[in-house]
């Protein structure tokens, strides 16, 4: 079974800073997607990006980069330029691509706090 | 579209008494998803239907718990009896062939608390 782990239950960024949330995951698959997901207060689940496995490029969604590497199966998220509307929990998730759909599977979240 | 609908927004119930959340899909999306979170627990992938046909029930932690997806627009998941231990946050997520290639797209949850 696929597990995702993010080891930072908290962190805290000043904002316009720069704020990096760790991810790893385990699964016996090659051929998956990543993604992070943030929900804010309202508890909405919103996708900020995702990263398709087979793709060696990095992910970007203008502030919102990630550090994929496949081999050490990690998958850390980069805010820069922190904004106070980016605090909230942030989850890293896995979903296998392949035939059919086992939805997805979600670290334990690390709550992302902005200090202005 | 405005995306995927959930009902209730909060529910109050007292143990023991039977608990109905409901959900409309994106209209075009085949797969649908229920998950729970708890602070214990996380996220966790209660059932996900495709095509209105439940395909993986594994993650349903009791008999009390039950889905249906009568049609392609409506789903319910039901609670019978309910305990306190249910109290969670209850998401619907719907996607299209999948939603690892399209993505996932989730509702705004009911809130559930049984007292």
């Amino acid at each position: 079974a696929q597990t995702v782990t993010q080891s930072q239950p908290e962190m805290s960024v000043q904002e316009a800073e720069t704020v990096t949330l760790s991810c790893t995951y385990d699964t016996s698959e090659s051929d998956y997607y990543l993604f992070w997901y943030k929900q804010p207060p309202s508890r909405q689940m919103i996708l900020v990006i995702r990263q398709e496995a087979y793709k060696q490029q990095n992910a970007t969604e203008n502030r919102f980069s990630v550090n994929f590497q496949k081999a050490a199966k990690s998958f850390s998220l980069k805010i820069s330029d922190s904004q106070l509307g980016d605090a909230a929990m942030y989850f890293c998730a896995y979903s296998y691509s392949g035939g059919g759909a086992d939805g997805l599977t979600f670290g334990k979240g690390t709550h992302l706090i902005i200090q202005p | 579209d405005a995306g995927v609908i959930q009902s209730p927004r909060h529910e109050v119930t007292e143990m023991g008494q039977e608990v109905t959340l409901r959900c409309k899909p994106i209209s075009g999306h085949d797969y649908l998803f229920w998950y729970r979170q708890t602070m214990m627990r996380g996220l966790e992938l209660l059932i996900y239907f495709n095509n209105n046909v439940p395909i993986d029930d594994s993650g349903m932690p009791e008999d009390r718990f039950s889905a249906k997806m009568p049609n392609a627009s409506f789903s319910t998941l039901k609670i019978q009896p309910s305990e306190p231990r249910d109290s969670a946050v209850y998401f619907c997520a719907s996607s299209f062939r999948g939603g690892a290639l399209y993505g996932y797209t989730f509702g705004s949850g009911t809130r559930l608390t049984v007292v």
